[in-house]
């Protein structure tokens, strides 16, 4: 079945660290997103790619990095820089033009 | 700027008790309006799509309509197995292709 894989489902890090979340999609959708979730807050965007080796900042992309090498693969990596990385991590695809988007099943990182 | 608020932000019905879930917006040129529902820990599950005004959409118990301003997500004799948050989210020409701007949810607690 097609979906959503991301990986792993908890991570720690110390601080200092970076850490790498994994997000493979198998639905051949172009676009892929990484949503941020905190408590009492609605998801908000890190960053977005509509293709493979070019992506672009969402509304909260300091302290986050990404790379497209893949359509298959949207890798999120969370820097030393970002002072307050605890969160629910969430990543999505859709096809281009937009019908609606898959989510994985997230990644809760805590930095302990 | 396009704004998303969804009320009450916390609903608690007794099973077979109707109500409805509100979601607000403001874009300029809604393209779309989404309503997804996430599990604790879990990633958000896709629900319905509305494009236009005096559309609808069913699912089960669950009714989705949109106006100009507003959609509502009617749950009629909810169950137990309802409870969730649920997510609206809205699409328009100012966010690039595919992005969605979400609200912070309603959850939903259903007692038996």
């Amino acid at each position: 079945d097609g979906g959503i894989t991301q990986s792993p489902k908890y991570l720690f890090r110390k601080e200092g660290q970076n850490v790498t979340l994994s997000c493979e999609q198998n639905l051949n959708h172009d676009a892929m997103y990484w949503y941020r979730q905190d408590p009492g807050q609605g998801l908000r965007l890190i960053y977005y790619s509509q293709i493979v080796n070019d992506f672009q900042k969402g509304d909260i992309a300091e302290g986050y990095s990404v790379s497209r090498e893949k359509k298959e693969s949207f890798p999120l990596t969370v820097t030393s820089a970002q002072k307050n990385p605890t969160a629910f991590y969430l990543c999505a695809s859709s096809t281009t033009g937009y019908r609606g988007y898959t989510f994985g099943s997230g990644t809760r990182l805590t930095v302990v | 700027e396009d704004q998303v608020t969804q009320s009450p932000e916390a609903l608690r019905l007794q099973e077979g008790e109707s109500s409805s879930l509100n979601c607000s917006y403001t874009v300029s040129g809604l393209r779309g309006l989404f309503w997804y529902r996430q599990d604790p820990g879990k990633g958000p599950e896709f629900l319905f799509t509305l494009y236009s005004a005096g559309e609808e959409k069913e699912k089960e118990r669950l009714k989705a309509t949109l106006t100009k301003k507003e959609s509502f997500l009617h749950i009629t004799a909810p169950k137990p197995e309802d409870s969730a948050t649920y997510l609206c989210a809205v699409q328009s020409p100012g966010g690039s292709q595919g992005n969605l701007i979400f609200g912070k949810g309603t959850k939903l607690s259903v007692k038996p």
